[in-house]
């Protein structure tokens, strides 16, 4: 069975810092990966996909992500963090190979990025 | 552009009653699901219809939960007899439907079950 896993609950930087939220997958196929954020009170917002090609994708926000077969790692990254990305965050990827449509979530990483 | 919409943003019934919960895709969405969200379970799929036909619900649980896509602008989730433990966040989201292409999400509808 498709699944992800995202194993930090929490991560708690200072303003400034570089961050890295975890995200590993199991997937029986090429995956389609996603990182959705929710703010406080929101709902989810689509940040970032990769599909094929280049490893490192970039999305809004000044989010990245970087695509590791050989670790089935597909990590988010920002440099410098700011207090506004204080928020929960998803990876995400199908439910299975048919298609990208229906995903499963992993459980979230909440940030909290300290003035 | 309108994103997808759903209503009503929050609601509360008591045990025992109906619930209908409503949303509107995003307009040339051919993909529509819908997702409970919950801080024990986190994103739990439900549904999905494609062209307003029923794909896959595979996520709803069967006795009290249905949903239907009457028309391409509007799709409903209905629990009959809600319980407690229906208390949750439902998302709808929308997307052209291709293989690559990811959802987009309303803004959810919180449902408290008193």
């Amino acid at each position: 069975a498709q699944s992800v896993d995202q194993p930090d609950a929490h991560v708690t930087l200072s303003e400034g810092a570089s961050l890295e939220l975890r995200c590993s997958y199991s997937y029986s196929a090429a995956p389609y990966l996603f990182w959705y954020v929710q703010y406080p009170g929101q709902s989810l917002q689509f940040l970032l996909k990769y599909i094929t090609g280049d490893t490192v994708v970039k999305g809004t926000k000044g989010f990245e992500a970087e695509f590791r077969k050989s670790n089935s790692s597909f990590n988010l990254k920002k440099s410098p963090a700011h207090w506004s990305d204080s928020a929960k965050y998803f990876c995400a990827l199908p439910m299975n190979t048919e298609g990208a449509d229906r995903l499963t979530f992993g459980k979230g990483t909440q940030l909290i990025i300290q003035p | 552009n309108a994103g997808v919409i759903q209503t009503p943003r929050h609601k509360v019934t008591g045990k025992g009653q109906e619930a209908t919960l409503w949303c509107e895709p995003i307009s040339g969405h051919s993909a529509v699901f819908w997702y409970r969200q919950t801080i024990v379970q986190g994103l739990e799929f439900l549904t999905y219809f494609r062209n307003q036909a029923p794909i896959d619900d595979s996520g709803m649980p069967k006795e009290r939960f249905s949903a239907q896509m009457p028309n391409q602008s509007h799709s409903t989730l209905k629990i009959q007899s809600t319980q407690p433990q229906d208390s949750a966040v439902y998302l709808c989201a929308s997307s052209l439907g291709h293989n690559n292409q990811a959802p987009l999400f309303g803004e959810g509808t919180r449902l408290s079950v008193l």
